[in-house]
């Protein structure tokens, strides 16, 4: 079945630095995957999307990479900030199937 | 805030009885879901609606489970006979849809936190 997965429930990274948060999902039917934030006690908020036809987008300081040879999606997010700790998300899809998350901290 | 509201925003009940949340979606959009989401846990999808049809529930959504979304706008989420596994963060999210296949960016409302004593 479908399954979206992460490979770090924790990652800390320096305030300042680059982090990349990475994403596994085995649909190769998948067409259209999604990084959300959570922070404690809110809903998820969306961050970026990224459609099976592109190999990489930008947004604001957010990069992700889609890798469909491996199945692999990642999010890469530059000069990290404090209010950038929250739970990160990837989704697939309409009915957005959802991995654990990963857990970032932003060390000051 | 991302202009999707949900009502309440916490909810505290006994074993056996029944609640019902409430969502109100971004106006324009005619895509609504139903998420359920436990601690330390990605959200699970539930079900979801396009205007009024309630097109597909998840094996997740027993029978003690009813969801409708009357007029195509706010939509209700209501749990019978409600058990201490129930508790759990109810997400709804609303999207503009457009034909098969067309997927466009979910905003998620803050949630309704239910603890079932």
């Amino acid at each position: 079945g479908e399954s979206v997965g992460l490979h770090l429930p924790t990652l800390s990274v320096q305030e300042g630095d680059n982090s990349i948060i990475n994403c596994a999902y085995s649909n190769s039917a998948s067409d259209y995957f999604i990084w959300y934030k959570q922070e404690s006690g809110k809903g998820p908020q969306f961050i970026i999307d990224i459609r099976s036809n592109m190999d990489k987008r930008q947004g604001q300081r957010v990069t992700v990479l889609l890798n469909k040879t491996v199945k692999h999606l990642s999010l890469q997010i530059a000069a990290t900030q404090p209010g950038d700790s929250a739970v990160y998300f990837c989704a697939e899809n309409m009915k957005l199937t959802f991995g654990t998350g990963t857990r970032l901290t932003i060390i000051p | 805030d991302t202009g999707v509201s949900q009502n309440p925003r916490h909810k505290i009940t006994k074993r056996g009885q029944n609640v019902t949340f409430r969502c109100d979606p971004i106006s324009e959009h005619n895509r609504l879901y139903w998420y359920r989401q436990t601690l330390g846990q990605g959200p699970e999808f539930l079900t979801y609606f396009q205007n009024e049809a309630q097109l597909e529930k998840s094996r997740l959504l027993s029978d003690r489970f009813s969801a409708e979304r009357p007029k195509g706008s706010f939509s209700t989420l209501e749990i019978q006979r409600t058990e201490q596994g129930d508790s759990a963060m109810y997400l709804c999210a609303s999207s503009l849809g457009g034909g098969v296949g067309s997927y466009n960016e979910q905003f998620f409302g803050p949630g309704t936190r239910l603890t079932v004593l």
